[in-house]
């Protein structure tokens, strides 16, 4: 049973310079949410999709980010252009709830560690 | 201020030995709270989950507590073994907002 994967696992990549990251859901699942990681500031929601469509992207530092999901199994994550304060772990997540808040867990893939030089 | 404080931040414990974990959260309304556990270098797996009616919930050597009336949840880890060591995230939702409070996670290192 495969879970939520992402791609790459690690990237570094020049300031200025247009990063892409991936995400592959579980099947099934008709929520998808991407997240960043740092030490300082923990996990931090950027975006969730319900359906293919994108409901709250308040979480998203600035206009050089950007998220979509084309269809129910990828979604990619965007950053142009990067800078260095953009590097975190960015993890993808899915789940299969009705609604958002209910008792179901959020899976998680292993995430992409993203350094900007 | 961060809505969810966690305590301690680190600590290390020796294997076989018990250890708890402190949430404290601001969240309101309160819709259900969460424990992860997140090995390095990999994704958080979720443990447990907690609604308003719920006080308690175990899974395996893990038990959580909630105390809706206080905002406090507590992560208890018995009998700690090896592959404990790992970083334990609380989670909060609150009804009706569609948002998520994160605590910055207890890093827990066991020792043999």
């Amino acid at each position: 049973d495969a879970g939520v994967i992402q791609s790459p696992r690690h990237e570094v990549t020049e300031m200025g310079q247009e990063v892409t990251l991936r995400c592959k859901p579980i099947s099934g699942h008709d929520y998808l949410f991407w997240y960043r990681q740092t030490m300082m500031r923990g996990l931090e929601l950027l975006i969730y999709f319900n359906n293919n469509v994108p409901i709250d992207d308040s979480g998203m530092p600035e206009d050089r980010f950007s998220a979509k999901m084309p269809n129910a199994s990828f979604s990619t994550l965007k950053i142009q252009p990067s800078e260095p304060r953009d590097s975190a772990v960015y993890f993808c997540a899915s789940s299969s709830i009705d609604r958002l808040y209910s008792n179901q867990p959020q899976h998680f893939g292993d995430g992409t560690r993203l350094s900007i030089l | 201020k961060n809505q969810v404080e966690q305590s301690p931040q680190s600590l290390i414990i020796l294997e076989g030995k018990n250890c708890t974990l402190q949430c404290n959260y601001t969240v309101s309304p309160f819709s259900n709270l969460r424990w992860y556990k997140q090995d390095t270098g990999r994704g958080p797996v979720s443990l447990t989950i907690m609604t308003f009616s719920e006080n308690t919930k175990s899974n395996g050597r893990y038990t959580a507590t909630l105390d809706a009336d206080t905002k406090q949840s507590s992560l208890h880890i018995t009998a700690s073994q090896l592959s404990d060591s790992a970083s334990y995230i609380c989670v909060v939702s609150a009804r009706g907002n569609n948002r998520l409070a994160f605590g910055k996670g207890n890093q827990v290192v066991v020792i043999p």
